[in-house]
């Protein structure tokens, strides 16, 4: 079946702009994850979501992103008045159950890479 | 705070075994492993959870230290295809079934 879909790969934009990236996860998933990868590191949490509910949104770095999830399936991170440093491979993740049962293996998506000019 | 994984590298020939090690300051509920390829996503490859249960791959082993807050992933008879960076994802309790990722374990197989 299909693996989880993100849009644009790659995304430039002048400073100031907003970015709006999104992930369409793997039908059913519940859990939905955003991550930041910098070159040569792991996975940064920045938000994740069970069914549409936002469960944590503790890592994401301040108020000008935001997340949502209105529907339960396809997420949508925005950027709002970017800057040079949320240059950045943005990846998200899902896996199918909702945390409650335990850990449970997370599906990656191929990115989004955003260049903030 | 991050798992600290090490080697932050290593270079073997084909055939040869390694070991990747992982550690968390803090007390650890499950560790998941996943491997990525250059320009890739990451893959999972195993999930250890509290209590010795382990969900994953068939030609990769680990073993998971509750008490010294430690996982270990072996590669034995490195095949071309082990090569990438190797991640480590620590869950702990409290934390909401979020994952804190090590910086990760660069591995080169060469033929």
């Amino acid at each position: 079946g299909a693996g989880v879909s993100q849009s644009p790969r790659y995304k430039v934009t002048k400073r100031g702009q907003d970015v709006a990236l999104r992930c369409d996860p793997i039908s059913g998933h519940v859990s939905l994850y955003w991550y930041r990868q910098a070159l040569g590191q792991g996975p940064e949490f920045l938000t994740y979501f069970n069914y549409e509910a936002q469960q944590d949104k503790s890592g994401l770095p301040n108020d000008r992103f935001s997340a949502e999830r209105p529907e339960g399936s396809i997420s949508t991170l925005t950027i709002q008045r970017t800057e040079q440093r949320d240059s950045a491979m943005y990846r998200c993740a899902s896996s199918l159950a909702s945390g409650a049962g335990g850990p449970d293996t997370q599906y990656f998506g191929p990115g989004t890479r955003l260049t903030v000019l | 705070q991050q798992p600290v994984q090490s080697p932050q590298a290593v270079i073997l020939r084909e055939g040869e075994d390694a070991v990747i090690n992982c550690s968390s300051s803090k007390a650890l509920y499950s560790v998941h492993w996943y491997r990525q390829k250059h320009g890739e996503a990451p893959v999972f490859l195993m999930i250890l959870l509290k209590g010795g249960e382990q969900k994953g791959h068939e030609k990769i082993s680990a073993s998971f230290n509750e008490k010294k807050q430690q996982s270990s992933l072996y590669l034995t008879a490195s095949q071309l295809s082990y090569s990438g960076t190797y991640f480590c994802g620590t869950e702990s309790p409290g934390s909401n079934y979020q994952l804190i990722w090590g910086a990760g374990t660069k591995l080169i197989i060469k033929p």
